[in-house]
C-alpha cells in the first residue's frame, strides 16, 4: 500500500476567506492524486483529479476557480477553497494512485473543514 | 458510466453473527470492483478488491467478497464480526480505460452488538 497524509486534519474558518488543504505521498511518488468531499452519512464525490505539472480535471459541476488545485510536485498536492461559505463545510479526502490508470488508490486521513 | 448501489444503508449485527452487505453495480464496460472500510473521522482504508482471477477474495481480518458476474454483485460478507468492526463500509467500481477513476456506492453503516 501506500501512506497518505493530510494536513491539517481539521479546520475552522469564517466565511470569505480561503482554506488550503494539503496531501501528501509519504513513500512513494504519485504522478495522480484524487480529491474528494464527503458530506455527513453520505458516501464520496470525487471533485478533480490532480496530475503531476498539468491542470487538474474537474468533474462535472464542481467550480474549478472556488476548489483551487496545484500538483508541483510528485509528492504534493494542495486543495484550497477559496472564498468559503457555509455550504463548502465537509470532510475533504484525497487520494494517490501508484501509477498511472494503477488499479487501486489508497486514501489519506481527511480534512474536516468547518466555515462559519 | 458507471454506478453502485448498497442496498442497506445501515446494518445491526450482534457480536460474533454473520454479516453481509450487498454491492450491486452497473456497468457496459468490465470493471475492477473494491470494499473500503471507513471508521468515524478517518479516511478510507482498502479492505479488498476484484481485478481478475479468482471470484472469491479474502481480507486478512476474515472478511471475504465474491464477483458474480452474472448478477453483477459483490458481496461482502464475515462469518462473525467484532465490536471492532463498527465502520462505515463503501463498495466501489473502477474502469481501466478510464484512468480507474472510483465511483462509490452509497455506504452501509455497520454498527456491531455486544
Amino acid at each position: 500500500g501506500a501512506v497518505v497524509s493530510q494536513h491539517p486534519s481539521w479546520v475552522i474558518c469564517k466565511s470569505g476567506t480561503s482554506v488550503k488543504i494539503e496531501c501528501r505521498s509519504l513513500d512513494f511518488q504519485a504522478t495522480t492524486m484524487f480529491w474528494y468531499r464527503q458530506f455527513p452519512k453520505q458516501s464520496l464525490m470525487l471533485m478533480a483529479t490532480s496530475n503531476e505539472g498539468s491542470k487538474a480535471t474537474y468533474e462535472q459541476g464542481v467550480e474549478k476557480d472556488k476548489f483551487l488545485i496545484n500538483h508541483a510536485s510528485l509528492t504534493l498536492s494542495t486543495l484550497t477553497v477559496t472564498s468559503a461559505h457555509p455550504e463548502d463545510s465537509s470532510f475533504y479526502i484525497c487520494s494517490v494512485q501508484l501509477g498511472l490508470g494503477a488499479d487501486t488508490q489508497y486514501f489519506g486521513p481527511g480534512t474536516r473543514l468547518t466555515v462559519l | 458510466a458507471q454506478s453502485v448501489t448498497q442496498l442497506d444503508s445501515q446494518v445491526p449485527v450482534f457480536e460474533e453473527a454473520p454479516v453481509e452487505l450487498r454491492c450491486n453495480y452497473s456497468s457496459s464496460v468490465s470493471v475492477y470492483l473494491f470494499w473500503y472500510v471507513q471508521y468515524p473521522n478517518q479516511g478510507l482504508q482498502l479492505l479488498l478488491k476484484y481485478l481478475s482471477g479468482s471470484t472469491l477474495v479474502e481480507s486478512i481480518n476474515g472478511f471475504e467478497a465474491e464477483f458474480n458476474k452474472s448478477q453483477t454483485s459483490f458481496h461482502l460478507r464475515k462469518p462473525s464480526v467484532h465490536i471492532s468492526d463498527t465502520a462505515e463500509y463503501f463498495c466501489a467500481v473502477s474502469v481501466k480505460a478510464a484512468g480507474n477513476k472510483l465511483t462509490f456506492g452509497g455506504g452501509t453503516r455497520v454498527l456491531v452488538k455486544p
